[in-house]
């Protein structure tokens, strides 16, 4: 079993929609919650972080995380194609980060 | 500030030869990570460094790997020999001071594509 797990697409969403990104991690010891964007070709930079059970929102982002159910979520609202890219999930225990393999995401004009 | 800084972008080298991989990371920071990205593995912490001293290596595959940290602006990957299933993107990041709850700090340099024929 993989420590992230995504689901790795292609995920085709309409310009304006919501957008959901789903991960699902198998340390209960994990601290602390990540969501990257990387385009084609470029490196991950970092779009939100999420420690706490619940929401968080930062613009058109909503991290949503239940440790109970080792779950983490991204919606993105209104979605733009400059949103299109691969999301990575990663998980933080101690003082290293576990990434998913990461969904790529189209957003369709 | 220039960011995270890897040099060479791209590397096209024949099995068995010796690949350096170079990193500077930003200024002030006092982490230092190496990254491994393949298609079929994603994104893989391969070796981290605190204060110029590498605090974990388990994630290098092997012997053939080697990380140092002259100093805190300078880092270097080395892969000796290099083999075909080597190539990858290597990205080094950098952060100052993860805290117990807050790593947003964490940057990644524009990564060294690696090619082994």
């Amino acid at each position: 079993q993989k420590e992230v797990e995504q689901n790795s697409g292609p995920l085709s969403v309409p310009e304006g929609a919501i957008a959901s990104l789903n991960c699902t991690y198998s340390d209960r010891g994990s601290q602390s919650f990540f969501w990257y964007r990387q385009y084609s070709g470029k490196s991950p930079e970092l779009i939100m972080f999420i420690y706490s059970n619940g929401d968080k929102e930062d613009g058109r982002f909503t991290a949503q995380l239940n440790k109970a159910s080792q779950y983490v979520s991204l919606l993105i609202r209104d979605s733009q194609p400059s949103d299109s890219a691969t999301y990575l999930c990663a998980v933080r225990a101690n003082e290293k980060l576990t990434f998913g393999t990461g969904t790529r995401l189209t957003i369709i004009p | 500030d220039a960011g995270v800084i890897q040099s060479p972008r791209h590397e096209v080298t024949e099995m068995g030869q010796e690949v350096t991989l170079r990193c500077k990371p930003i200024s002030g920071h006092d982490y230092l990570f190496w990254y491994r990205q393949t298609m079929m593995r994603g994104l893989e912490l391969l070796i981290y460094f605190n204060n110029n001293v590498p605090i974990d290596d388990s994630g290098m595959p092997e012997d053939r790997f080697s990380a140092k940290m002259p100093n805190a602006s300078f880092s270097t990957l080395k892969i000796q020999p290099s083999e075909p299933r080597d190539s990858a993107v290597y990205f080094c990041a950098s952060s100052l001071v993860i805290q117990r709850e807050n790593m947003k700090t964490q940057y990644f340099g524009p990564g060294t594509r690696l090619l082994v024929l």
